[in-house]
């Protein structure tokens, strides 16, 4: 067990609808990430959020935001969802986002499958 | 970019040795890492190597990095069953604003042959 926490495990939409993925880091952890896993892309980078500010960006569509709450747990929106968007998203927590040593350990949660019909 | 390249897929019987090679891009990369993912679950961290170091052993696992050539290869020694998964390098860059970034290849699947 990481730590770190996502729900839900399975979701299941309809092209066009708008869902939200749930992240909860390990405790202490500052910095939130989230990778999508498909089958053809790997795991891609999408955001990076660092004590509630966004710190990076990867490839994230402008139909995806995210943002991290105060008490430092974090939110994917995904919406207009396209047959496409049916991957695994995952989020990843890290100390301090490699600073300053550069050393970059992040903590992965178990994912959330999403399967877009 | 930042790209990283793996082959996709080995089979090795139990008890031979496992080789998984990767190829980065980014010469500035500090660290460079080795995750495992099991089915149904998500990434675990299993190694990862300095990138002022040439080699890092770790029980069964031995870690060679050829910063010239931009070559990480991982080596499984005594490979059993429960090894099976996708393994996953993946190189470390600063992206800037005080941010580190990893960028993963797409993962070798490990597939041992009892």
């Amino acid at each position: 067990d990481s730590g770190v926490t996502q729900t839900p495990k399975h979701l299941i939409t309809a092209t066009g609808q708008r869902v939200t993925l749930r992240c909860s880091p390990r405790s202490g952890d500052l910095s939130v990430y989230w990778y999508q896993q498909s089958l053809d892309q790997g795991l891609q980078f999408l955001i990076q959020y660092y004590n509630g500010e966004e710190r990076a960006k990867g490839n994230i569509l402008e139909r995806f935001s995210a943002q991290q709450f105060p008490d430092l747990h974090s939110e994917l929106n995904l919406s207009s969802l396209e047959l496409g968007d049916s991957a695994l998203y995952f989020c990843a927590s890290s100390v301090s986002g490699g600073l300053p040593s550069g050393y970059n350990e992040q903590f992965f949660g178990p994912g959330t499958r999403l399967t877009v019909l | 970019g930042e790209d990283v390249e793996q082959s996709l897929f080995l089979s090795v019987r139990e008890g031979d040795s496992s080789v998984i090679n990767c190829t980065y891009t980014d010469s500035s990369s500090t660290y460079l890492y080795w995750y495992k993912q099991e089915p149904g679950a998500g990434l675990q961290l299993l190694t990862y190597i300095f990138s002022n170091m040439d080699m890092k052993q770790d029980q069964r696992l031995t870690v060679l990095l050829n910063k010239k050539d931009k070559h990480l290869s991982l080596r499984i020694a005594d490979t059993q069953t429960g090894d099976s998964a996708i393994y996953f390098c993946a190189e470390s860059f600063y992206s800037g604003a005080g941010s580190y970034q990893l960028t993963f290849g797409k993962g070798t699947k490990l597939s041992v042959i009892p």
